[in-house]
Parts: C-alpha cells; structure tokens; sequence
C-alpha cells in the first residue's frame, strides 16, 4: 500500500464549475497535509496547508481533513482554465524527520 | 527575488560524468531538503539539513549521491558516476524551524538533469 494515495485522473471539469480532488493516507501518525499545485514542467507550488480536522477556506481554494478516515481534499470552486495543472498531494509523519511524503498527483482540466 | 533559487536549471552529462547542483534557500530559512521527481510522480525525498546539519538521509539515496551545506546557507547535490537512472527533476524546498506545525516547505524551480 503506497503511503499516499491519489486518483492520477485526469479529472475534467467545465470552467465555472467546482472541482474536487482527493487524498488517502495510511500512516496515523501523519501531522501535517499540504497540497501543492504543478504546472508541466515547472515546480511544485504550495496552495493550502491542513493540519486539524475540519475545513480550512483560502479565497476558491477549501482544504478538508478527516484524520479518523484517513483522508484529505481539495476543493476549487469557480474552476477556471488556468486551474489546469496536476495537484499533489502531501504530508508530514510524527517523527519522519518533517520530510514530505507526496502522493502522484491527480491531473485536473478545466474545460471551456 | 527572495523565493528558493536552482542552478544549472537544465543539465545534459554523459553517463559516468559527475554533477553538481546548487540551491539557495529562502534567506531566514534554517532547513534545507533535497527531492527527486521523475515523469508522472511525486517528489521523492532524498535528504534534509538543519542549518549545516545533514539530519536525514533517504535509504533510496546510493553512496554515488552527496550533499553538503557547509555554512547552513547554500547546499549542493553532487552526483558521481551518473546514470541514465538519474535523469530527473532535482527539487531543493526549504522551510523555517520556527514556522510551527505546518512546517511549510517552498519550492526551487528544479534542476532538469539528463544523463545520456
């Protein structure tokens, strides 16, 4: 079983329309769960940090965690074609030396 | 420009060539981590320091790979003997002891290496 886990997609969604992407974890001792936007061929770009159970909104991005089911998401609203990039997800394990642990990543199209 | 910065951002050696990349941390950040992405995967952890301290190593990182940050500023990743295994994205983040549960790492632009 891989640590993190991600639907690799693609995920298609019309412009305007909510997108929502998701995350299964298998550690418990997970801390932390950050979800970082990628471009191709660029560089992973952080867009949402998480770390307590329950929803954190920033502007069309919410971040969910539900640590007893062992999952978190991401939710765009309002998705617009410039949303379309992979989206990875990560996390921080108690005692894992604050290295990140990245799921695939789930590419995501926002369609005209 | 205060973000992470790379250099080379693209690299083309020969197999069994040794290589070096550079990365310069966000200036007030004390941590330093070394990634490496390959086509359709997630970063893959390979190292982390602490100021100068080199804290983690990855099992996956082979004896041919070295990392150093002999001032707790800049670090390089030297690669010996280099294999067309090796051909990946390099990604350095770094991040701020102080920045709390979140530990929030940014991200470099990459390093793009090919090993022909």
């Amino acid at each position: 079983q891989k640590e993190v886990e991600q639907n690799s997609g693609p995920l298609s969604v019309p412009e305007g329309a909510i997108a929502s992407l998701n995350c299964t974890y298998s550690d418990r001792g997970s801390q932390s769960f950050f979800w970082y936007r990628q471009y191709s061929g660029k560089s992973p770009e952080l867009i949402m940090s998480i770390y307590s159970n329950g929803d954190k909104e920033d502007g069309r991005f919410t971040a969910q965690l539900n640590k007893a089911s062992q999952y978190v998401s991401l939710l765009i609203r309002d998705s617009q074609p410039s949303d379309s990039a992979t989206y990875l997800c990560a996390v921080t394990v108690t005692g894992g030396g604050n290295k990140l642990t990245f799921g695939t990543g789930t590419q995501l199209k926002v369609e005209l | 420009d205060t973000g992470v910065s790379q250099d080379p951002r693209h690299k083309i050696t020969k197999r069994g060539q040794n290589v070096t990349f550079r990365c310069d941390p966000i200036s007030e950040h004390n941590r330093l981590y070394w990634y490496r992405q390959t086509l359709g995967q997630g970063p893959e952890f390979l190292t982390y320091f602490q100021n100068e301290a080199q804290l983690e190593k990855s099992r996956l990182l082979s004896d041919r790979f070295s990392a150093e940050r002999p001032k707790g500023s800049f670090s390089t990743l030297e690669i010996q003997r280099t294999e067309q295994g090796d051909s990946a994205m390099y990604l350095c983040a770094s991040s701020h002891q102080n920045s709390g549960l979140y530990n929030e790492q940014f991200f470099g632009p990459g390093t793009r290496l090919t090993v022909l």
